[in-house]
C-alpha cells in the first residue's frame, strides 16, 4: 500500500541533544513537508521541499534542519537550538504542483518529548 | 499573508443532529481550500477540497462544504452526525499551486458527540 511512514512514533530527547525524525513516502510525490502541532495551535509549517536537493524554510524553521537527498525521504533534525521542541510532528507529501488534484497526504506523526 | 480562522474551539452536538463547523480565510487570490479530520494521536485525513467550479463540494463520510467568496468562508456541514465523527477538524488554505508551498491551517475545532 502506498503511503507516508513516520518513525519513531514516540521519541524522547534529553536537553541539548539533536534528534532526527524519519519520513518516507512511496507515493512518488515530488513535494514533502514538515509541520509542528501544539495543543490549540493547529499545524505550523517548518520546512518544505518541492524537488530533490532543494528545500525552503517555512514559518518556524529556527532550530530545525532538513535534507532531501532522495525523492522518497525527508528527515527532520531537531537541534539543541530549538528551545521548546516538545510537540507532535507531522510529515506530509503532495503530488507535483503542476497536477490538477493537489492535496497533501499525512503520516501518522511522531510525538517528541524533551526529558 | 494568508490566514485561516476557525471561531469555535469546541462544539458539542447530539448524535443524529446536524453539524456546521465554521471557517473563514484570508487570501488575496482564488484560494485552494481544504478540510481535514484528525483522531487523537493520529495524522490528518482529507475530508474534502475546493479548487474551482461548483461552490458546494462533497467529501467523504457524508461531509460537504460550501465556498462563499463574498463571506470568505468555507463552512463544513453534515446533516446527521455519528459518534465516530468525534475528532479534531482543521480548515486549511493553500496559495500558489494548490498549496505547493505548504498549507496554512486554522487552530482546529474539537467536535464532541453527545449520546
Amino acid at each position: 500500500d502506498g503511503g507516508i511512514t513516520q518513525s519513531p512514533k514516540y521519541l524522547f530527547r534529553k536537553e541539548g541533544q539533536n534528534v532526527t525524525l524519519s519520513c518516507e513516502q512511496n507515493l512518488n510525490h515530488d513535494a514533502m513537508y514538515w509541520y509542528r502541532q501544539d495543543p490549540g495551535q493547529g499545524l505550523r509549517l517548518i520546512y518544505y521541499s518541492q524537488i530533490v536537493n532543494d528545500f525552503q524554510k517555512g514559518d518556524i524553521a529556527e532550530g530545525y534542519s532538513v535534507s532531501r537527498e532522495k525523492k522518497e525521504s525527508f528527515p527532520l533534525t531537531v537541534t539543541s537550538a530549538q528551545k521548546n521542541p516538545t510537540a507532535f510532528y507531522l510529515c506530509a507529501s503532495s503530488i507535483p504542483k503542476t497536477g490538477v488534484n493537489t492535496e497533501a497526504f499525512f503520516g501518522q506523526g511522531t510525538r517528541l518529548t524533551v526529558v | 499573508a494568508q490566514s485561516v480562522t476557525q471561531p469555535d474551539i469546541h462544539i458539542t452536538v447530539s448524535e443524529g443532529a446536524s453539524l456546521e463547523l465554521r471557517c473563514n480565510y484570508s487570501y488575496g487570490a482564488t484560494p485552494y481550500l481544504f478540510w481535514y479530520v484528525q483522531s487523537p494521536g493520529q495524522g490528518l485525513q482529507l475530508l474534502l477540497k475546493y479548487f474551482s467550479g461548483d461552490t458546494l463540494v462533497q467529501g467523504i463520510k457524508g461531509f460537504e462544504a460550501e465556498f462563499k467568496r463574498s463571506q470568505s468562508s468555507f463552512n463544513l456541514r453534515k446533516p446527521s452526525v455519528h459518534w465516530s465523527d468525534a475528532a479534531e477538524y482543521f480548515c486549511a488554505v493553500g496559495g500558489r499551486g494548490g498549496g505547493a508551498d505548504g498549507l496554512t491551517f486554522g487552530k482546529g475545532t474539537h467536535l464532541i458527540i453527545q449520546p
